[in-house]
């Protein structure tokens, strides 16, 4: 199986300042067969279910605001918060999604200073 | 509206059984594989189980495996998780989740709101 290693687990960050978390996988995500790193990420509020953010690697979901943006290729990855909003409070997860168990991160919780 | 809405959570004992259903609507059902995703209160997402468009392929956790099967009834829209020998640590929101519509899409695009399992004596 392959295993995502989120850090830090937890992050705390002002309004307005840049908020990055990191992803590790213990394989790469790259894929011969079409170039893209089945790497996706998730926010969780409380509550609610997880909502797609997104997806390989650095294509943001529709009606995602674009200070969300993704980077990185292989088994390193990141989704970086341009400038944290108060609604950007929640617990973010990485996920691979080549193949069965679909793993995800532990979650990173991420907070206002 | 596009929505995914789970039912069927509730207490059971252990040893027991419970099926839960996911009623979809506003897309095409029958266009998307399919998911059930888990998460035990204020931790984190464990997939469980996957099934293909027509219901032909399936995979799951090594966790739930030979305990659970999952399928799907697309003449209704809806996708079940048949939940066997409950343990305790069964004990999760479980959500079904939708995969993208194109070929190796296989992130999840849209999620439902989740039912609670209990398993406790």
């Amino acid at each position: 199986d392959i295993v995502m290693t989120q850090s830090p687990e937890s992050l705390a960050v002002s309004l307005g300042e840049r908020a990055t978390i990191n992803c590790k996988s213990s394989q790469s995500l790259l894929f011969d067969s079409n170039d893209e790193n089945y790497l996706a990420w998730y926010q969780q509020k409380p509550g609610h279910p997880p909502k797609l953010l997104i997806y390989w690697a650095s294509t943001r979901e529709s009606g995602v605001p674009d200070r969300f943006s993704g980077s990185g290729s292989g088994t390193d990855f990141t989704l970086t918060i341009s400038s944290l909003q108060a609604e950007d409070v929640a617990v973010y997860y990485c996920q691979q999604y080549n193949s069965p168990p679909y793993t995800f991160g532990q979650g990173t919780k991420l907070e206002i200073k | 509206e596009v929505q995914l809405v789970e039912s069927g959570g509730g207490l059971v004992q252990p040893g027991g059984s419970l099926r839960l259903s996911c009623a979809a609507s506003g897309f095409t059902f029958s266009d998307h594989w399919m998911h059930w995703v888990r998460q035990v209160p204020g931790k984190g997402l464990l997939w469980v189980s996957r099934i293909h468009r027509d219901g032909s392929n399936t995979a799951s956790a090594d966790s739930v495996r030979g305990r659970f099967t999952i399928s799907r009834d697309n003449a209704q829209n809806t996708l079940y998780l048949e939940m066997k020998n409950l343990r305790v640590e069964d004990t999760a929101v479980y959500f079904c989740a939708r995969e993208g519509v194109r070929a190796r899409e296989r992130f999840f695009d849209l999620w439902g709101r989740g039912t609670l399992v209990t398993v406790s004596s």
